[in-house]
């Protein structure tokens, strides 16, 4: 089974902070993405990478920055963290057009 | 753009019911089609997909795809309480990179 993990699993943070949530996968999958999830709603894009040290934006990146340091990383960095920000964040790891599998997700709360 | 939409938004029937969702997206060009279903504190996982005109069956599921009118669905036969979760469609292909479109879900509550 593939193998997506992330941390923290649950985070708080102040509005003007900076935040990191960090993403691994050992699934060899070459695509990453990062989406967010708003209380019973569906997931949106946030930045996607198809190889290491390249990142694309999805559909709402503003307030957000990516990193694909190596293959099985990919980070999601809030560098000015606001209120409307606070959702649950999930990575996922993909072949090109295949199934893509989830972390199981970051709880993230900005105060 | 992709535009990818989902009805009903949510939708509540008793055990044992035939459960209906639908999906219509936009780019005439998408090539693969999906529905992933969360349970409520779960991450996604992917339930079904479909890449060609017709229909596909697994177990109590059934895709039904028509790239003509832009639609595919999920059909759910006999539901259980089990099946209750957020049902999430998503396409790819066409001028998207690698990437899905996901709809905004339907939530799907399975009376016992």
């Amino acid at each position: 089974e593939a193998a997506v993990t992330q941390s923290p699993r649950s985070k708080v943070a102040v509005t003007g902070g900076k935040v990191t949530l960090s993403c691994h996968q050992t699934n060899n999958h070459d695509y990453m993405y990062w989406y967010r999830q708003d209380t019973g709603h569906g997931l949106r894009l946030i930045h996607y990478s198809y190889v290491a040290d390249s990142t694309e934006k999805g559909d709402i990146p503003d307030g957000y920055k990516a990193s694909r340091p190596s293959q099985e990383n990919f980070s999601l960095i809030l560098e000015l963290a606001s209120l409307s920000q606070t959702a649950v964040y999930f990575c996922a790891s993909s072949d090109y057009y295949a199934e893509q599998f989830f972390g199981p997700g970051t709880r993230l709360t900005v105060l | 753009q992709q535009n990818v939409q989902q009805s009903p938004e949510s939708l509540i029937v008793p055990e044992g019911a035939r459960t209906s969702l639908n999906c219509t997206f936009s780019d005439s060009a998408s090539q693969y089609f999906w529905w992933y279903r969360q349970h409520s504190g779960k991450a996604p996982k992917a339930l079904m997909s479909i890449f060609s005109n017709g229909e596909k069956e697994e177990g109590r599921f059934t895709i039904h795809l028509n790239k003509a009118s832009l639609h595919f669905s999920l059909h759910i036969r006999d539901s259980q309480p089990s099946d209750s979760a957020l049902y999430l469609c998503a396409v790819s292909g066409g001028s998207a990179l690698g990437r899905l479109h996901f709809g905004a879900g339907t939530q799907l509550i399975v009376i016992p």
